[in-house]
């Protein structure tokens, strides 16, 4: 099993909603990450979970807030989002400190903030 | 300051000839790199990847070379297909700290 599942594929939330992404894999990686993607440009790195802690945030605002409850799971908490945070929120995965590490990708929520 | 640079931002190739995507890099603490494939709409699907130890790389109709004291990367397909129209991204990174992504570049095969 090489996928990276992520629920839902399609969400629609008011600014006012709270709502989380979810993402899961079962390839014993221990590395997992989200990333948020806007129309053709490539996706920017948000938060990396190495061993289930948060050991990257790439200066997010604190609407988008992340877990990470077993080596399996990586959900993304989102509060209070503007219109300008609908975007593609992609999740990956990856072996840590390993040499030729691939990382998988889900493919991926569509998110609109209306 | 980009440190991976995909510089045609779209190659246009005839079906069955060898489509040739360029990549360059600026960080020379890059020990991995991967291609990505993208459909509209949907996540990146991973290519091919290549470690920093090694020059070439080859999986069916792709091949990635890299020229490490350049700092540059290729994809080859051979031979093009239509299935192959997308945008390609390249990226890289330097252990697990995540990916550094290229801007993409659309192939567009034409019949």
């Amino acid at each position: 099993d090489t996928e990276v599942t992520q629920t839902p594929k399609h969400l629609v939330m008011g600014m006012t909603n709270k709502k989380s992404l979810k993402c899961e894999q079962h390839m014993g990686h221990r590395a997992m990450y989200w990333y948020k993607q806007k129309a053709k440009k490539p996706p920017e790195l948000m938060f990396v979970y190495s061993y289930e802690k948060l050991s990257i945030n790439e200066s997010v605002p604190s609407r988008f807030s992340p877990e990470c409850p077993n080596s399996s799971l990586l959900n993304l908490h989102l509060h209070a989002l503007q219109p300008e945070d609908s975007a593609l929120y992609l999740c990956a995965s990856s072996q840590v400190g390993l040499q030729n590490t691939e990382a998988f990708f889900g493919q991926g929520t569509r998110l609109t903030v209306v | 300051d980009q440190q991976v640079k995909q510089n045609s931002p779209s190659l246009s190739v005839q079906e069955g000839r060898i489509s040739i995507l360029n990549c360059d890099y600026t960080n020379s603490m890059f020990d991995y790199f991967l291609w990505y494939k993208k459909y509209p709409a949907e996540g990146p699907t991973f290519l091919i990847s290549i470690s920093s130890i090694k020059d070439k790389n080859e999986d069916g109709r792709f091949t990635v070379f890299l020229n490490k004291s350049a700092k540059h990367l290729s994809l080859h397909i051979v031979p093009s297909q239509p299935g192959d129209s997308a945008v390609y991204f390249c990226a890289a990174s330097a252990g697990a700290d995540g990916l550094t992504f290229g801007k993409g570049t659309h192939l567009i095969i034409q019949p």
